[in-house]
């Protein structure tokens, strides 16, 4: 288990321009979660997924965002249409969800997106 | 509106001081609460979780106390180390809730 991976890392796009970012989950990990965060600021959430099923985007922060989870392993999340305000870090989480679970969640590295 | 506020937002110490990090909420129905340490750059480790029946976690030098009544946590962190710098976040679940609501953290410098 090598923990919840981001990928990319670093994005530097120009305004405009459509960006995906993919996260793979802890395998055995039934939610998952974007959260969003700029500097200086704790993460703000944006979406999440229980198995394949998007349970929560209505605080994706406009129709330019959307999310997939397509089998229920690894996501994606698009941003069409850049904007220099969408720079910022974006993070993936997973977590297992049970009665013995405790929800506790695991964040991955972060994918930094810079809009120029 | 549950929002988290976490006091102070900078803090330099001398390796070896305890220290006491805080954390409020103005919605005491929380289902649970956790701490994160984030080092620059990096994304989130989870440091402790507390969940809403209990008062308190600990692990190694770090302690962390939850009163529900009253809004608050505390992160304590024994005989500091210059490795201790980073950001701490505290964040709770809400109940029914599946997001966590984050403060904007506690950056921390150990200095040596």
């Amino acid at each position: 288990d090598t923990g919840v991976s981001q990928d990319p890392r670093h994005k530097i796009t120009k305004r405009g321009q459509n960006v995906t970012f993919r996260c793979d989950p802890i395998s055995e990990h039934n939610r998952l979660y974007w959260y969003r965060q700029t500097l200086g600021q704790g993460p703000e959430f944006l979406t999440y997924f229980q198995n394949e099923a998007q349970l929560e985007k209505s605080r994706l922060l406009s129709d330019r965002f959307s999310a997939e989870r397509p089998k229920g392993s690894f996501s994606t999340l698009e941003i069409q249409r850049t904007e220099q305000g969408d720079s910022a870090m974006y993070l993936c989480a997973s977590s297992l969800v049970g009665e013995s679970s405790g929800n506790t969640i695991y964040f991955g590295e972060g994918s930094w997106l810079t809009v120029v | 509106k549950q929002e988290v506020t976490q006091i102070p937002a900078a803090l330099s110490v001398p390796e070896g001081e305890n220290l006491v990090l805080n954390c409020s909420f103005t919605d005491s129905a929380i289902y649970n609460l956790q701490w994160f340490r984030q080092d620059p750059g990096k994304g989130l480790t989870s440091l402790l979780l507390i969940q809403s029946s209990q008062r308190e976690q600990t692990s190694g030098r770090l302690n962390a106390s939850l009163d529900k009544s009253s809004g608050r946590s505390t992160l304590y962190i024994a005989a500091s180390q210059p490795g201790d710098s980073a950001t701490y976040l505290c964040a709770v679940w809400m109940d029914s809730s599946y997001k966590l609501i984050f403060g904007s953290g506690t950056r921390l410098l150990v200095r040596p």
